[in-house]
């Protein structure tokens, strides 16, 4: 069964640092487009970063320069460095594989508060 | 690039039929047929509805469809049931360094 598993959420003050992960199963991060989408509360869906399969990382504006996106093939595993945390950065991190076509699987998400 | 324009909310009675617009520009919607529909209940995840503007994922009701005129993408629900009260989101590919747009969200309601 094709899976997202999403952990690593939590509180933590402004200008924190937190790295959340997403563990795949039944298929291979490394073989498809990987994505972090986040909400905040009351919100919509946000686009935050891809990778591809070549290794190519791409932000939005929102998030360049102090978040990172990566993967561990050999753990299957998505990651989201985020540094220079805002209070704006609150919101539910949802991973996603392929969200550009029929192959669209999300996780359940895991909830980032940034506060002091 | 700007969220692609949908109507904040639609409502329509039991067994009516709803159709949400979903409008963006040529970089996305209008050049390419990478358009997909997410269904969102309260404090769930978002589920895929309809994908590549019209394929319909296995398990999801034919009563939903979707359609694409030049920048406009189009959701239909025809048969409308209670549960389909949620929030419906679009979403465009536009191309490899934006990835994906989102729509603002439209909250259906079945009165």
């Amino acid at each position: 069964e094709v899976q997202l598993v999403e952990s690593g959420g939590g509180l933590i003050q402004p200008g924190g640092s937190l790295r959340v992960s997403c563990a795949a199963s039944g298929f291979s991060v490394s073989s498809n487009y990987m994505s972090w989408v986040r909400q905040a509360p009351g919100k919509g869906l946000e686009w935050v970063s891809v990778i591809y399969t070549g290794g190519g990382t791409y932000y939005a504006d929102s998030v360049k320069g102090r978040f990172t996106i990566s993967r561990d093939n050999s753990k299957n595993t998505l990651y989201l460095q985020m540094n220079s945390l805002r209070a704006e950065d609150t919101a539910v991190y949802y991973c996603a594989r392929d969200l550009e076509d029929s192959g669209a699987v999300w996780g359940q998400g895991t909830t980032v508060t940034v506060s002091s | 690039q700007s969220a692609l324009t949908q109507p904040a909310s639609v409502s329509g009675s039991p067994g009516q039929s709803i159709t949400i617009s979903c409008t963006g520009t040529s970089s996305d919607v209008g050049t390419y047929n990478l358009v997909s529909w997410y269904q969102q209940h309260p404090g769930k995840a978002p589920k895929l509805m309809i994908s590549e503007v019209s394929k319909r994922p296995s398990g999801v009701s034919n009563r939903f469809s979707g359609s694409k005129s030049d920048s406009t993408a189009s959701l239909t629900i025809s048969g409308l049931q209670a549960e389909d009260e949620a929030d419906y989101y679009c979403c465009s590919y536009a191309g490899s360094s934006t990835y994906v747009i989102f729509g603002g969200g439209t909250k259906l309601t079945v009165l």
